[in-house]
């Protein structure tokens, strides 16, 4: 069965500062893998996808993530965060044939120090 | 186009009744998938309808079941509520399994 790990459960940056969250997942064959961010009471969005193709996706906000097939991770980055990023985000994934759910990581907490 | 809606919004049972809750899809979206949220656990996958089918099953006991009509709605229900049920079940909805899942707000459960 599949899995993912989000190491880092609480991170606390100031804005301007670099972002990088780190997401590993279990699993031997192809997958999808997805981002949501879940701002402060708000519902789950997609940040961004990887389905194939440019290992490097770019997503909504300024965020982007690369997947690294080698090492089984798909980890979230920005350059320069702003106090409005202040969220949880989720990492997911899902094996991209039969009928494997969508697994998610037990999430960030990003809090952004103005 | 709409996005995902769910109804109620927020609902308080106690223990050992039964609630229902709905999930209209996004417009043309014919796979619904529901989630339960809790702050120790995250999100935790209950089941996944297409075409009013059930093609997948999360590890949750038989008091949560689930449906979904021919217009893609889907209700789950859980019978028999327990103080651990206290969650926000969320609902997502693709165009097809396998593609990507947008969510709806999510409606929070509180058992008391």
């Amino acid at each position: 069965a599949q899995s993912v790990s989000q190491h880092n459960h609480h991170v606390i940056l100031s804005e301007a500062a670099s972002l990088e969250l780190g997401c590993n997942y279990s699993y031997g064959g192809t997958v999808n893998l997805f981002w949501y961010v879940q701002y402060p009471g708000q519902h789950l969005q997609l940040l961004l996808k990887y389905f194939s193709g440019d290992p490097l996706v770019k997503g909504i906000k300024g965020f982007e993530a690369e997947f690294i097939k080698s090492k089984f991770s798909f980890n979230l980055r920005k350059p320069s965060v702003q106090w409005s990023d202040t969220a949880e985000y989720f990492c997911a994934v899902k094996a991209n044939f039969g009928n494997e759910k969508l697994t998610f990581g037990t999430g960030t907490r990003l809090t952004i120090i103005p | 186009k709409a996005g995902v809606t769910q109804t109620p919004r927020y609902l308080i049972k106690t223990r050992g009744q039964q609630v229902t809750l709905s999930c209209s899809p996004i417009s043309g979206h014919r796979s619904v998938s529901w989630y339960q949220q809790t702050p120790g656990q995250g999100l935790q996958f209950l089941f996944e309808y297409f075409s009013e089918t059930q093609r997948n099953k999360g590890n949750f006991p038989g008091r949560f079941s689930g449906r979904q009509f021919s217009n893609s709605r889907s209700e789950m229900n859980v019978s028999t509520l327990e103080l651990g049920d206290s969650a926000l079940y969320l609902c997502a909805s693709s165009a097809s399994p396998g593609e990507t899942q947008y969510f709806g707000p999510g409606t929070r459960l509180l058992v008391l």
